[in-house]
């Protein structure tokens, strides 16, 4: 069985701060990752994703993601945040038969 | 690349009425699709894996004979609500990829609403 976990429902920061959203994993077999991100009233878009190689992942509005496999996390990372980053963010796993499963995701919030 | 067309965007049905939603792969071949429910602030939740010219694989507690998936070609998935009731009013999305353990690919969704 695999899971995740995002640790924060809410994150609410001001724009050009940097940001941080965790996700914790687990999982009995090799795992590939990603972080999705949501607007209202769309579907999910690709930030970036893990499948090996790097650690650290740059994906696209300048996110990038570390994968740690002793801490089984991949937390999503940002330098500095705009207005239209607010959105939410899902991370999601996918190692059993190519099952995703997905984080119950975390809330950015950019205030000016 | 990898776009997916969901379709339509919203709709609003009369209890009872059946609703039909597409999910189309537009510039790759689909081998297997999956269909979500989200509920306002949740994630989304698991409703059925769709691969092409066999039977869907529903997850447990959802209906098949409700929600019926057929995923008759390569860049084709529809999911049709029967017999709506308001209960089943939600945001419905479906996602594709081209192999296993490639990232998805999601449509836009689709707001059911059942009055």
């Amino acid at each position: 069985a695999q899971s995740v976990t995002q640790l924060d429902s809410q994150v609410p920061v001001f724009e050009e701060a940097p940001v941080e959203l965790r996700c914790n994993y687990s999982s009995s077999v090799s795992v590939y990752l990603f972080w999705y991100v949501q607007y209202p009233n769309q579907g999910l878009q690709l930030l970036l994703k893990y499948l090996s190689g790097s650690t650290l992942v740059k994906g696209i509005n300048g996110f990038e993601a570390e994968f740690n496999k002793s801490q089984t996390s991949f937390h999503l990372r940002k330098p500095s945040v705009h207005i239209s980053d607010t959105a939410e963010y899902f991370c999601a796993v996918s190692g059993n038969a190519g099952k995703s499963t997905f984080g119950d995701g975390t809330t950015l919030t950019v205030k000016p | 690349g990898a776009v997916v067309s969901q379709h339509p965007s919203r709709v609003i049905c009369k209890s009872g009425t059946s609703v039909k939603i597409e999910c189309r792969s537009l510039d790759f071949q689909a081998t297997t699709m999956f269909w979500y429910r989200q509920f306002p602030k949740q994630s989304l939740m698991l409703m059925a894996t769709s691969n092409e010219g066999s039977k869907a694989t529903y997850e447990q507690g959802v209906e098949k004979d409700k929600f019926l998936i057929n995923h008759a070609s390569l860049t084709l998935s529809t999911l049709t609500v029967t017999s709506a009731h308001p209960e089943d009013s939600s945001f419905y999305i479906c996602s594709a990829r081209n192999s296993v353990n490639s990232p998805l690919h999601f449509g836009n969704g689709t707001r059911l609403t059942v009055t």
